[in-house]
């Protein structure tokens, strides 16, 4: 079955700081990415996701790169704000959404 | 209106009892899930429906059996629970089960004593 890993499981960052997160996944086959934020007590939420066939999405401070040949894609954050903090999961979907073991951010100010 | 509801939002118990969580989706998917998030927040996916049909059954004890009544429900129910069931439960859904968005409820946080 498909085998997602996700890099850093915490990281901490001073406001204004850029953070990325790095997930690699096993099945070839996957053809969505998406990225979800989960704040303390409350659901995952989607903040921005990419397919298969485009290598990069940027959305405000937010971005994702996607590099197909080496199954892994990343997270950018730029100018981190403490609202940020959160836990941060990447997901891969085939035919079911599997998702990594998340990632603790703080951004300290 | 809320799009994903599961209820109830917490649960305690105590250990060998049955319990059901219900949740509901008025988004009009044909896919829903049910994922188990542990102390240390992984998301585990544990069922997978569309169109009210079992498409994923992940290595999950048989105490544990999900029921769709219609493709807007998915509901679970699970037998003689245990000390090591405590843990939020999380109803999602999207559009299909390939390539799309999934929208969560609330979770259910679940504490077997």
């Amino acid at each position: 079955g498909e085998n997602v890993e996700q890099h850093p499981s915490t990281l901490s960052v001073q406001e204004g700081d850029s953070a990325v997160i790095k997930c690699t996944y096993s099945d070839s086959a996957s053809n969505y990415f998406p990225w979800y934020k989960q704040e303390l007590g409350k659901r995952p939420q989607l903040i921005i996701d990419i397919r298969s066939n485009v290598g990069e999405k940027k959305d405000q401070r937010i971005a994702v790169t996607l590099n197909k040949t080496a199954k892994h894609f990343s997270l950018h954050i730029t100018e981190t704000q403490p609202e940020d903090s959160a836990v941060y999961f990447c997901a891969v979907t085939n035919y079911k959404l599997v998702f990594g073991a998340g990632t603790i951010l703080r951004v300290k100010s | 209106d809320t799009a994903v509801s599961q209820t109830p939002k917490y649960l305690v118990t105590q250990m060998g009892n049955d319990k059901s969580i219900k949740c509901e989706q008025n988004l009009g998917h044909d896919t829903m899930y049910w994922y188990k998030q542990d102390s240390k927040k992984f998301l585990k996916i544990m069922f997978s429906y569309n169109n009210k049909e079992l498409i994923i059954n992940e290595t999950v004890p048989n105490r544990f059996s999900p029921k769709s009544p219609d493709k807007a429900h998915l509901n679970l129910h699970i037998n003689s629970l245990e000390l090591g069931d405590s843990a939020v439960y999380f109803c999602a859904s999207s559009p299909s089960d390939r390539g799309s968005e999934a929208f969560f409820g609330q979770g259910t946080r679940l504490t077997v004593v």
